[in-house]
């Protein structure tokens, strides 16, 4: 079974620059979540899609953070102007429905630095 | 409020050494699961085991075990003789009920060494 899916591995930006990362889930997974890794700390769920809908967007930063799942299957994370706070590692993960008892499975991550 | 403490920041033990990481949790919820992830360098987070607060029974996983404290809301994690594949960062989650969110600890780096 193929794993949750992430590009690109790496991306280097300047601040102000608009960046865009893309995620596909485990097939058939119906809930797909977006973290924020900082160096040194555990992943920060940003936003959580069941199907296309958002169900906890609580702590994106909405005036420069965007995230959309059209589909309900694939996933775009944007974040448009970057500043030099936001360099981490962006997680995707995948769930096969929403709920206490299922573990999320997650992808190789994007480590973006900001310049 | 929830919140994960993984107290040990770093640890360095030498190969077939056994080695224990701690995790306490804080939640007000009576449902709730535990969990364990390692992310090895590559970055990926790998699932370990997961626990829901109504069974404290250990678990054993080859040379992996869990032990699992409402008492002291810990869910301690155990390796048994180590290997330098076990090197990584450890991390800790807790999810409630209604949320469904994972809360992480700040994670343990695990340095093995031969």
């Amino acid at each position: 079974e193929a794993g949750v899916a992430q590009s690109p591995r790496y991306k280097i930006i300047e601040k102000r620059q608009s960046v865009a990362f893309w995620c596909n889930p485990i097939s058939g997974h119906a809930t797909l979540y977006w973290y924020q890794q900082i160096l040194g700390q555990g992943p920060k769920l940003l936003i959580q899609f069941q199907n296309n809908g958002v169900v906890d967007d609580s702590q994106l930063p909405k005036d420069r953070f965007s995230a959309e799942r059209l589909k309900g299957v694939d996933s775009t994370l944007k974040i448009q102007p970057a500043k030099l706070e936001d360099s981490a590692v962006y997680l995707c993960a995948s769930s096969l429905k929403q709920g206490l008892s299922y573990e999320q499975y997650f992808g190789p991550g994007t480590r973006l630095t900001v310049t | 409020a929830q919140k994960v403490t993984q107290a040990q920041t770093e640890i360095s033990v030498v190969e077939k050494e056994d080695v224990t990481l701690d995790c306490v949790y804080e939640t007000r919820d009576t449902t709730y699961y535990l969990f364990w992830y390692k992310q090895p360098p590559s970055g990926e987070l790998v699932f370990l085991i997961r626990r829901n607060s109504f069974d404290e029974q250990n678990e054993i996983s080859g040379r992996y075990s869990w032990n699992f404290q409402k008492s002291t809301s810990s869910f301690n994690f155990t390796i048994t003789a180590s290997q330098v594949v076990d090197s990584a960062v450890y991390f800790c989650a807790l999810s409630e009920g209604g949320t469904y969110k994972y809360i992480f600890g700040t994670g343990t780096r695990l340095k093995v060494l031969a």
